[in-house]
């Protein structure tokens, strides 16, 4: 399974555009890359997915360039509430074969006024 | 739709001990992942069953073991507890046997062993 490697921490203010970059130099083929955000005492949710270029949902965007060793999660205008730890992950996607799902230590969004 | 339900939230047990922890999957999805996070770390992959078996499995000793039921809800068991195993469990449900798309995690459950 792909290592990640992300920033541990970052802080932002509110309002602001936050960017957290991923690198995975061992991305296989078949692997999809997928974030997840993790507030205190709470399961991680999932924000977004992707597999190259660029994906945006109504929270976040995705970019993901063409030798796809690396990514950037966006966080437009980020507020107090999206104050989290933010995962990168890498794995195989949908393909009925299980793999191991390793998130790494993440990345400590700290957003203030 | 009800989502990931866990229980229990809270428990305290001594080493030595054995510990079972339920978690009821999100209507619908048929595979479950359990996952252990340590304070301050990211969740850690014990393993994943899909349609009551097992079909993965991370870098866990023996005395972790599973369960899932005919109604996908699962079980996790651990014997001979350890200090060490201490931690947040975490169980997500999905869609299929696909190890990424999106997992809907429960809220936990909190075991501390003394």
């Amino acid at each position: 399974l792909a290592k990640t490697t992300q920033p541990i921490s970052m802080d932002s203010y509110e309002g602001q555009e936050v960017n957290i970059t991923c690198s995975h130099n061992n991305i296989a083929t078949n692997d999809y890359i997928t974030w997840y955000q993790q507030f205190p005492s709470q399961g991680p949710r999932f924000i977004i997915q992707g597999y190259k270029t660029k994906v945006t949902n109504e929270v976040a965007s995705l970019f993901i360039p063409a030798d796809r060793k690396s990514s950037t999660l966006s966080l437009p205008r980020v507020s107090l509430s999206d104050t989290a730890v933010y995962y990168c992950l890498v794995g195989l996607e949908g393909t009925g074969t299980a793999s191991k799902l390793t998130f790494g230590t993440g990345t400590r969004l700290q957003v203030t006024l | 739709e009800t989502g990931v339900t866990q229980s229990p939230t809270h428990l305290i047990k001594t080493r030595g001990q054995q510990v079972t922890l339920r978690c009821s999957s999100q209507s619908g999805h048929n595979t479950v992942s359990w996952y252990q996070q340590a304070l301050g770390q990211g969740p850690q992959f014990i393993f994943q069953y899909y349609r009551e078996e097992e079909n993965g499995r991370g870098n866990f000793p023996p005395r972790f073991s599973g369960l899932q039921f005919p109604n996908y809800s699962s079980e996790l068991n651990v014997n001979a507890l350890e200090l060490d195993d201490s931690a947040l469990y975490l169980c997500a449900s999905s869609l299929g046997q696909g190890m990424t798309g999106e997992l809907f995690f429960g809220e936990g459950s909190r075991l501390t062993v003394l």
